[in-house]
């Protein structure tokens, strides 16, 4: 069971390019999320997902874009990086069953915008 | 939207003393309280968490207490020990169907000095 992954951990953009990162889990979860992390911010939700095929937007969606083609997979994509999105972007999961309510956090993913 | 307020930013303490965490939140419809730890460079881990409809909860060294009236709940960790040393975040969330969007607070150092 490798729970969580996410790929790549470390990334550097230049301004204007684009990427996606990867979030893969292997616990048959139904909820995903991504957050991103900035000092003294604490975690903060871009966008989340309740199931494959379905995405919303968080507290910050704005310069992100999500697709949960695949039940373990959730990808968040930056269609033209700003070094505002300097960041470590964390991707969770949640079993999504009563009783069951710890989100279960992958490794992140250090980038940073030029 | 949720706002989750988070106090002390940074926090010392002698080992063996204990270490207390507070935390409030705006909305009055949250009923999911969890305390995260994330160690330096690592994910954030559960710890503890609660539900609206309990007062505190217990588990081994750290507990977590709730006052709905107030809107604030705490971490509390006794006989503290080097490894308690890490960055924790409280969150809130309203529980939806087992979704639990969480808004966490600004995080907590906490350094256990031996």
């Amino acid at each position: 069971n490798a729970g969580v992954t996410q790929t790549p951990k470390f990334r550097v953009l230049k301004t204007g390019q684009s990427m996606t990162l990867l979030c893969a889990q292997d616990m048959n979860h139904e909820y995903m999320y991504w957050y991103r992390q900035d000092p003294g911010m604490g975690l903060r939700l871009i966008h989340y997902s309740v199931g494959e095929g379905t995405t919303a937007k968080g507290e910050v969606p704005d310069g992100y874009n999500v697709s949960r083609l695949k039940k373990q997979n959730f990808l968040l994509g930056l269609e033209s990086a700003a070094p505002s999105q300097t960041s470590v972007y964390f991707c969770a999961s949640l079993l999504g069953a009563s009783g069951h309510n710890e989100q279960f956090f992958g490794p992140g993913t250090r980038l940073t915008v030029l | 939207g949720e706002n989750v307020e988070q106090h002390p930013s940074t926090l010392s303490v002698q080992e063996g003393d204990s270490a207390v965490i507070k935390c409030t939140y705006s909305d009055s419809a949250s009923n999911y309280f969890p305390w995260y730890k994330q160690e330096l460079g690592k994910r954030p881990q559960l710890i503890i968490d609660i539900r609206s409809n309990v007062g505190e909860k217990k588990d081994q060294r750290i507990a977590v207490t709730l006052n709905k009236t107030a809107k604030h709940f705490s971490l509390h960790i006794t006989e503290t020990q080097p490894e308690d040393s890490a960055v924790y975040f409280c969150a809130a969330s309203i529980s939806n169907f087992g979704n639990e969007k969480l808004t966490f607070g600004t995080g907590t150092r906490l350094t256990i000095i031996p």
